[in-house]
């Protein structure tokens, strides 16, 4: 079983859209939660990073974890055409080793 | 401000051949990590310094062996390339192992 698990999409919203990405993780000790967006042929960047468990706004983002349930999640209000990216979840219990999700491929139709 | 600089952006290798993947930051972080990145398979950690003079494995270490230069700069080299190193390979830093990751633009590296 992977430690994390990712629906891949690809996802297709029209612009101002909210859209929901999610992740399932395996093991209930982690608590290091982040996502990434990658554009593509370009490196990963961290849109929001978590510690244990609640949510986390910052602008159009917010990023929530339910450790009850093993599953974070990362919503988009209003979105854009410059959000079509890959994002990608990562997870880990000691923030030495992050395990992250194969990224799901988001396009925001104008 | 330059971040996280890989080189060579991209290569192409005969299987057996060997090379290194060159990787230098300027924010002045302690960790570093060396990535690669499959078709379905997401980023997978290859290798990982978490301070200058310490390198540990990831969880794809096999075929692959890292030194940690100096604390801006380490290296990721392949003894004996195979084709199924063909990936994407990013370095990355962060100022310590439980904060942000900055990653570098990638090396696509295709093994004939």
């Amino acid at each position: 079983q992977k430690e994390v698990e990712q629906d891949p999409g690809p996802l297709s919203v029209p612009e101002g859209a909210i859209v929901s990405l999610n992740c399932t993780y395996s093991n209930s000790a982690f608590q290091y939660f982040m996502w990434y967006r990658q554009y593509s042929r370009k490196g990963p960047e961290l849109l929001m990073y978590t510690y244990s468990s609640g949510n986390k706004e910052d602008g159009r983002f917010t990023a929530q974890v339910d450790k009850s349930s093993k599953y974070i999640s990362l919503f988009i209000r209003d979105s854009q055409p410059s959000d079509s990216a890959t994002y990608l979840c990562a997870i880990s219990n000691t923030g030495n080793q992050f395990y992250f999700g194969t990224g799901t491929s988001l396009t925001v139709i104008p | 401000n330059a971040g996280v600089t890989q080189t060579p952006k991209f290569q192409v290798l005969k299987t057996g051949q060997s090379m290194t993947l060159q990787c230098a930051q300027d924010m002045n972080h302690n960790s570093m990590y060396w990535y690669r990145q499959d078709p379905g398979m997401g980023l997978r950690l290859i290798y990982y310094s978490a301070s200058e003079g310490t390198t540990d494995k990831g969880e794809v270490p096999n075929g692959y062996n890292v030194s940690r230069l100096n604390k801006r700069e380490f290296s990721l080299r392949l003894e004996s390339a195979a084709p199924s190193q063909t990936s994407v390979y990013f370095c990355a830093s962060s100022m310590s192992p439980d904060t942000e990751a900055f990653f570098g633009q990638g090396t696509r590296l295709t093994v004939v």
